[in-house]
């Protein structure tokens, strides 16, 4: 089965930037998109089709795509941001399901 | 405001059966693609379901094939799970989500957990 692989854990101070990357074979032809979830609380989109920020999303947050890696960046990242992150594709199987990334938890401090 | 609310979930035994609902308002139901994720208890997020706005599509992942049923009345604005046969891998908070586009699930629901347990 198709999978997409995140670093566990990315640290940074305040005013950093943070990047989490996310690998699968399929990515040079498939959209990523990325989900924040903060403890106890549903996802939230924060990145989709590999770089579009939904509304109300700030412009700390960032996505790209080259080959078979994706990163998400959080350019000067504040305490709020501490989340666990995923990201989401599809394989290039005619599947028309996806599959979630296995999580990054990121701990600003 | 778009608002989703679960409801169904409880605590069942292996085997058994639940139907979870997501009521949804705030916006023209009818329009939209949805789709079931669920979380089980500190893991990951999973993708379970989908289903098309006019309900010409339904697709399932793997892991429930053949046991769950996705379903929508787009007059009563709801979207339903029917989990048949459950196993205690199916443990997990499921998420009702609304499909903005593609496969950006741009709002979600709170949850609604099921425990699968003897």
């Amino acid at each position: 089965s198709y999978e997409l692989t995140q670093p566990p854990s990315v640290s940074v101070s305040p005013g950093q930037t943070a990047r989490i990357t996310c690998s699968g074979d399929a990515l040079p032809k498939k959209y990523v998109y990325w989900y924040q979830q903060k403890s106890g609380q549903a996802p939230v989109l924060v990145i989709y089709e590999d770089s579009k920020r939904p509304s109300g999303i700030p412009e700390r947050f960032s996505g790209s795509s080259s080959g078979t890696m994706a990163t998400l960046s959080i350019s000067g990242a504040q305490v709020d941001d501490e989340a666990d992150y995923y990201c989401y594709s599809t394989d290039s199987s005619g599947n028309h399901g996806g599959v979630f990334g296995t999580g990054t938890k990121v701990t600003v401090l | 405001e778009v608002q989703l609310v679960e409801s169904g979930g409880g605590l069942v035994k292996p085997g058994g059966s639940l139907r979870l609902s997501c009521a949804a308002s705030g916006f023209t139901f009818s329009t939209y693609s949805m789709v079931w994720v669920r979380q089980a208890p500190g893991k990951g997020l999973e993708w379970v379901s989908s289903i098309s706005n006019a309900i010409n599509y339904m697709y399932y992942a793997d892991s429930v094939k053949g046991r769950f049923t996705i379903s929508r009345d787009n007059a009563k604005n709801s979207l339903y799970l029917q989990v048949n046969s459950l196993r205690a891998e199916d443990t997990a908070v499921y998420y009702c989500a609304r499909i903005y586009s593609s496969h950006a699930f741009d709002y979600w629901g709170q949850g609604t957990l099921v425990t699968v347990s003897s």
